[in-house]
């Protein structure tokens, strides 16, 4: 079974450039949600996507970052423009159900992807 | 403010030894889960309390969900260098539909 894809794994960019980071969920899932982590602020949820439909988006930091569910198994979180202060590992996760609120209902990350703006 | 306060942030031990990391909150939870996140890859769950005072382990990790449902533990027996990890908790608040992580406990386990 394939987990939860994200790339790239790793982006370097300079500010003010776009960022685009892409995430496959597991097939099946009907969850998607977008995590931020960093060392001072710990794990973030951002936006989190039902059936394709965005749910909660009260996470996100502001306009410049913005995420889209085309289909079931493809979404992508963008920033235009980046700043330094969004240099962060930015993790996708999906589940069948909202985790935690269904009972042993998990969520599963992908690896990933380390984004730092210069 | 985080909703989940986890404690000690960082914990570096031998191995061999027992550890216990904590998780609290003056909210009371649905649920709770605690995951394990080791470098370069996202958390993997290891278990999820339900109930008032549930004990639950998984051979040397006994996770505890307090009385009232704001609190947890997590007790690491005899320690191995393979415990080395991020340990988070996370859960889903009343009037919530969504799972809200702690900062994590960072341990190390040195041989």
């Amino acid at each position: 079974d394939a987990g939860v894809i994200q790339s790239p794994r790793h982006e370097v960019t300079e500010m003010g450039q776009e960022v685009t980071l892409r995430c496959k969920p597991i097939s099946g899932h009907d969850y998607l949600f977008w995590y931020r982590q960093t060392m001072m602020r710990g794990l973030e949820l951002l936006i989190y996507f039902n059936n394709n439909v965005p749910i909660d988006d009260s996470g996100m930091p502001e306009d410049r970052f913005s995420a889209k569910m085309p289909n079931a198994s493809f979404s992508t979180l963008k920033i235009q423009p980046s700043e330094p202060r969004d240099s962060a590992v930015y993790f996708c996760a999906s589940s069948l159900a909202p985790a935690g609120v269904a009972t042993n209902e998990k969520l599963f990350f992908g690896s990933g992807t380390q984004l730092s703006v210069l | 403010t985080q909703l989940l306060e986890q404690s000690p942030q960082f914990l570096s031990i031998q191995e061999g030894e027992n550890l216990t990391v904590y998780c609290n909150s003056s909210s009371v939870f649905s649920s709770l889960q605690w995951y394990r996140q080791e470098p370069g890859e996202g958390p993997v769950l290891l278990v999820t309390v339900v109930t008032g005072g549930e004990v639950k382990k998984l051979k040397r990790l006994t996770f505890q969900f307090g009385d009232a449902r704001k609190d947890s533990s997590l007790h690491i027996t005899a320690a191995q260098t393979g415990d080395t990890g991020l340990y988070l908790c996370a859960g889903v608040a009343g009037g919530y539909n969504k799972l809200i992580f702690g900062a994590g406990t960072r341990l190390a386990v040195h041989p």
